[in-house]
């Protein structure tokens, strides 16, 4: 079945040791997407690639950077995790931008 | 901030009651979804009606757009326990950015 495959499902990383979140997909989207999602909130959009093209939002920390070495794969590294780093991170994808995503199942970052 | 509000923030039923929930936002928009998501998992999509339409119906979910109100309903019938999880709406403005806008979500307990 296409899906949206996240990897790790659970990570625990120390103040300040960097991280690596992975997201592949097999529905060969155009559009892939990480987003931020504290507990009871709404998911914040960190940033998202169209095909090689990157887009940061403004707000997303300099802390944060992603890597999309083909349509498949897309990273979420985490150079110097704080403990406000905690959260859950979704990857999605989109055949075109504002059309339906889909989600993976999120990857639970806890920071010690 | 373009971000919905979503109305009410917790609500709780009995099996085989309907729920509805309210979606408001505040910007022109493409299209609006709702989306599904299970407590610690990623999110579903569940139904997209754009700004044309009216009133779109899958299965036991009933979503209607009033874009003069800038405001959005998802009506669930016959609710059932699995149908617990938060609900959040998500508007694509039309600014051709390939991004949506998540609301801050509805948590729905249906109670057995």
């Amino acid at each position: 079945d296409a899906m949206v495959i996240q990897n790790p499902r659970y990570q625990v990383t120390q103040f300040g040791k960097p991280v690596t979140l992975s997201c592949s997909q097999t529905l060969n989207h155009n559009v892939m997407y990480w987003y931020q999602q504290k507990s009871s909130q709404a998911p914040k959009l960190l940033f998202h690639y169209y095909d090689k093209d990157f887009n940061n939002e403004a707000d997303t920390p300099d802390n944060f950077q992603s890597r999309r070495p083909n349509t498949s794969f897309c990273f979420l590294d985490i150079r110097s995790p704080g403990l406000g780093d905690a959260a859950m991170y979704l990857c999605a994808t989109s055949s075109h931008g504002g059309e339906s995503q889909y989600f993976g199942p999120g990857t639970r970052l806890t920071v010690l | 901030s373009q971000q919905g509000e979503e109305d009410p923030q917790a609500l709780s039923i009995q099996e085989g009651e309907n729920a509805t929930m309210n979606c408001s936002y505040k910007t022109s928009i493409n299209n609006l979804q709702w989306y599904r998501q299970n407590s610690g998992r990623g999110l579903v999509h569940l139904i997209l009606i754009r700004s044309n339409e009216r009133e779109k119906h899958s299965g036991r979910l009933r979503v209607t757009l009033d874009t003069s109100k800038k405001s959005s309903s998802l009506l669930i019938t016959a609710s059932r326990a699995a149908d617990t999880a938060s609900y959040f709406c998500a508007t694509e403005g039309n600014f051709g950015n390939e991004k949506l806008t998540f609301g801050t979500g509805t948590r729905l307990t249906i109670i057995p």
